[in-house]
């Protein structure tokens, strides 16, 4: 079943900050964040796996929670370039082989 | 490393007609995976090798998709009597193993069936 993310879009001013979630009803393995620009191919972000740890690089980090099977992305002092459509993508506790199972994205728009 | 490649960017082809996709992973990537995605969608799963193995399919995708990788390197998808409802970005992906890999993604093919 497709993870579910929240909000479907969002629009910031340059500075501002955002935390898009992506929840699913399958026990996961892990989480994939990437970001997509109109026309492009999706852009690898970060992974988290299952324990419960917190990345970021940048102004960017993401944490999961795996007893919620829930994962959450901040962006911090959003720029323009990141404007685009994110996606996380959920790897089920029972089938690590590695398929992502992918929401139906969040719009971020960062204006001037 | 010159990242994934797929090949051709953009097919145009009349419904009835067969397509074949080519895609080029990132060398040492022993892990390929197809995914289909429509206007305002997430990428979909289609189905993914180990090296020249197909271990999975989606039960979503019809006969007429069959794919390959001989030889654990390159692979190809190939689309038998077009639809219209098969219009879509095609995207490949590769990546080092399971579920704890990052997965990266080509620039992907856009098929339009008229």
């Amino acid at each position: 079943q497709q993870p579910v993310q929240s909000p479907q879009a969002v629009i910031l001013r340059e500075g501002e900050d955002a935390v898009i979630n992506c929840s699913s009803s399958k026990a996961l393995y892990s989480v994939h964040w990437y970001r997509q620009k109109h026309g492009e191919a999706p852009v690898f972000l970060m992974i988290l796996l299952k324990g419960g740890e917190q990345k970021g690089h940048d102004k960017i980090s993401a944490s999961f929670n795996e007893k919620k099977q829930q994962s959450s992305l901040y962006l911090t002092a959003s720029q323009l370039s990141y404007s685009g459509t994110y996606f996380c993508g959920t790897v089920s506790f029972y089938n690590q082989g590695g398929k992502l199972i992918f929401g139906q994205g969040t719009e971020l728009s960062v204006k001037p | 490393d010159t990242g994934v490649s797929q090949d051709p960017r953009h097919k145009i082809t009349k419904r009835g007609q067969n397509v074949t996709f080519r895609c080029d992973p990132i060398s040492e990537h022993n892990r390929l995976y197809w995914y289909r995605q429509t206007l305002g969608q997430g990428p979909e799963f289609l189905t993914y090798f180990q090296n020249e193995a197909q271990l999975e399919k989606s039960r979503l995708l019809s006969d007429r998709f069959s794919a390959e990788r001989p030889k654990g390197s390159f692979s190809t998808l190939e689309i038998q009597r077009t639809e219209q409802g098969d219009s879509a970005m095609y995207l490949c992906a590769s990546s080092l193993g399971q579920g704890e890999y990052e997965q990266y993604f080509g620039p992907g093919t856009r098929l339009t069936v008229t």
